[in-house]
């Protein structure tokens, strides 16, 4: 399968700890790659790889995986967090084509 | 530090060809292992890769677009291209182009594929 399922919405507390899931066959072969999107805004790059952040990115972002699942953490969330953040992967089966979940809307209550 | 900017008419006429450019700055287009690519987002959608032109010249799209898509590369000018013919309202979306980068890197156990950087967008009307 090429798919990557997201959960379409979720929230947490200011300064609170929250992960945001990515699930898809590609991962067992690809490490995700994350992307904030504010409105009106093109989406950012937060991680890339097993666990890397480009430059300007804050700590607080951080990745993992695990079999088929790729996770993004955000520990202590701020307000500038609510936005929609994407995954991403090549597909697995060596034809190159890339996938991207459907998107995680976060919000910061 | 490399800059891509997307250009192109904002409105496009059902069944004509969507065409729009991306200017790389800051970098040399031909030098590197990157992937020149397309990505859409549809108005309150998700984002969806259209596809790249390898730096090799080696071109891959999107099954579902793919008899529709160009991407061409001119190297001269530094940018490159993308054609969407038999346009319908459908394909009205934001268009960004972006510079992907994949591959293995030391000491991991999965291949990596990103996105970075991207341009700014640009909002392609398909309409009458």
């Amino acid at each position: 399968s090429s798919e990557l399922t997201q959960d379409p919405a979720v929230s947490v507390a200011l300064g609170q700890t929250v992960r945001i899931t990515c699930q898809g066959d590609s991962l067992r072969s690809y490490y995700a790659s994350w992307y904030q999107q504010k409105p009106g805004q093109a989406p950012v790059l937060v991680i890339y790889g097993k666990n890397n952040r480009p430059s300007g990115i804050p700590d607080r972002f951080s990745g993992s995986s695990s079999g088929n699942t790729a996770s993004l953490t955000i520990t202590g969330a701020q307000a500038e967090d609510e936005a929609d953040y994407y995954c991403n992967s090549r597909d697995s089966s060596g034809n190159h084509h890339v996938v991207f979940g459907g998107g995680t809307k976060l919000t910061v209550l | 530090q490399v800059q891509l900017q997307e250009s192109g008419p904002g409105l496009v006429k059902p069944s004509q060809t969507l065409s729009l450019t991306c200017t790389v700055s800051g970098g040399s287009i031909s030098s590197g292992d990157y992937y020149w690519s397309w990505i859409r987002q549809p108005p309150g959608k998700g984002l969806e890769w259209i596809g790249y032109i390898y730096y090799s010249g080696s071109t891959y799209y999107n099954p579902s677009l793919k008899s529709r898509v160009t991407i061409s590369v001119d190297t001269s000018k530094n940018q490159f291209s993308l054609k969407l013919s038999s346009v319908t309202a459908a394909d009205t979306a934001v268009y960004y182009c972006a510079r992907a980068i994949g591959g293995i890197l030391t000491g991991a156990d999965r291949s990596v594929f990103w996105f970075d950087p991207w341009g700014q967008g640009t909002l392609v009307t398909v309409s009458s």
